[in-house]
């Protein structure tokens, strides 16, 4: 089973600012790579697939970066719906798996 | 739109059953693959099952292999997961899931039902 790593596990950053979380894969997924956003009391919404690939829908301000086994989510101005859990999950192979997840904080 | 509402969760006890149903509705069931996802309340995602359009493909994460069942009737839009043996490790939100055209990526998901095993 590929362990899906994401850092830090708590991000506080101001609205505008930029926000950058990472994801690191056990081994290489090569580009399977997907990030979900979610809110309390919510389900989950994709964001990216395909490492860099904007789901339909998803703003502009949100882009993926990597290949193998190092991936980023980079939030480019942060408003205030954007705080919340944010998960990488591999679909390189079975069992498609999860990080552990990233909170982005109102700082 | 796409709609995914489950039912059928609740409190059980440590080794019986549940069957938990997701009605399907806004888009062409019958050709998407389908999945079963669960959250502990406070934790992280877990892939549980996901199902063929066809019902022909069916794959399990390892600690509900040979427990939990996953499947599908196209007639009525419906998914399905039948899970036996329960354990109180299993208490969890459940997520009926549409799978994107990308194969292992879920573009949809239901509200959850919650499952509790305890005595």
């Amino acid at each position: 089973e590929i362990v899906m790593t994401q850092s830090p596990a708590t991000l506080s950053v101001s609205p505008g600012e930029r926000a950058t979380l990472s994801c690191r894969a056990s081994q290489s997924v090569i580009s399977k790579l997907a990030w979900y956003q979610q809110k309390p009391g919510q389900a989950p919404r994709l964001l990216i697939y395909d490492a860099s690939t904007r789901a339909t829908g998803i703003p502009g301000r949100f882009s993926g970066s990597g290949s193998g086994t190092e991936f980023t989510l980079t939030i480019s101005s942060l408003q205030s719906e954007d705080f919340a859990v944010y998960y990488c999950q591999h679909y390189f192979n079975w069992p498609q798996t999860f990080g552990q997840g990233t909170k982005l904080e109102i700082k | 739109e796409v709609q995914l509402v489950e039912s059928g969760g609740g409190l059980v006890q440590p080794g019986g059953s549940l069957r938990l149903s997701c009605a399907a509705s806004g888009f062409s069931f019958s050709l998407s693959w389908m999945s079963w996802v669960r959250q502990v309340p406070g934790k992280g995602l877990e892939w549980v099952a996901n199902i063929r359009q066809d019902g022909s493909d069916k794959f399990y994460e390892d600690s509900v292999m040979g427990r939990f069942t996953i499947s599908r009737d196209n007639a009525k839009n419906s998914l399905y997961l039948q899970l036996d043996s329960l354990r109180p490790e299993d208490t969890a939100m459940y997520y009926c899931a549409k799978d994107h055209t990308v194969f292992g990526v879920i573009d949809s998901w239901g509200q959850g039902t919650l499952v509790t095993v305890s005595s």
